[in-house]
């Protein structure tokens, strides 16, 4: 069975600091990983993804993660973090041979403190 | 990219009443989903719903208590039957274009419904 894990509940860090969000998943296949943001009162916004190929993958608003298959993990970053990107962060995944839905972790509070 | 019009957008329903909830696509898609949100969660696919054959219903919810309808390929409801407050959640649409599982999901804005 598919599953995503994001250990921590909060991540709290200062504006102009890098950030990390963690990621680490289980599928029987090879992975399609998802990044997804929500924001208070919104929908889910797209980040970035991956499918295959460079293990470092850029997304939207100068995110980016990477893919870590010994350690099945699919971690997001910034290098400089700005209090507008304080929001709730999921990472999904679907296996390539299995489902078309995404299965979402349970979500990473991030807090950019100014 | 997809745009997704989702209503209501919030409601406050009494226990025992049902509320439909409509998504609409911008575009035709094959695959809705239906996702639940509940406080403090992550989110837990209730059903995928492909046009022209019945929903397929994840382990833990059924169609009695979620009926859902796909008339066509770019509308969807999920109707939530029989609300207890335990049903207070949001509930959100999703679709994606294409077969293929490389390709990312979106969203509607969501339903935050309250029972009362």
């Amino acid at each position: 069975a598919q599953s995503v894990a994001q250990p921590e509940d909060q991540v709290n860090v200062a504006e102009g600091n890098p950030l990390t969000v963690k990621c680490t998943y289980s599928v029987s296949g090879n992975p399609y990983l998802f990044w997804y943001v929500q924001y208070p009162n919104r929908g889910l916004q797209f980040l970035l993804k991956y499918i295959t190929g460079d293990n470092l993958v850029k997304g939207s608003y100068g995110f980016e993660a990477e893919f870590n298959k010994s350690q099945t993990s699919f971690h997001l970053k910034k290098p400089s973090a700005l209090v507008s990107d304080s929001a709730l962060y999921f990472c999904a995944v679907r296996d390539h041979q299995a489902g078309t839905a995404l299965i979402f972790g349970k979500g990473t509070t991030l807090s950019v403190s100014s | 990219s997809a745009v997704i019009s989702q209503k209501p957008s919030r409601d406050i329903c009494q226990r025992g009443t049902s509320l439909t909830i409509q998504c609409q696509v911008d575009s035709q898609v094959t695959m809705m989903f239906w996702y639940r949100q509940q406080p403090g969660q992550s989110l837990t696919l209730i059903a995928t719903a492909n046009q022209g054959s019945e929903a397929t219903y994840e382990s833990g919810f059924v169609i009695d208590k979620f009926p859902i309808s796909r008339p066509n390929l770019t509308f969807s409801t999920l109707t939530v039957s029989n609300m207890s407050p335990e049903d207070s959640s949001i509930y959100l649409c999703s679709t994606r274009h294409g077969a293929g599982g490389a390709t990312e999901a979106f969203f509607g804005q969501g339903t935050r419904l309250t029972v009362v």
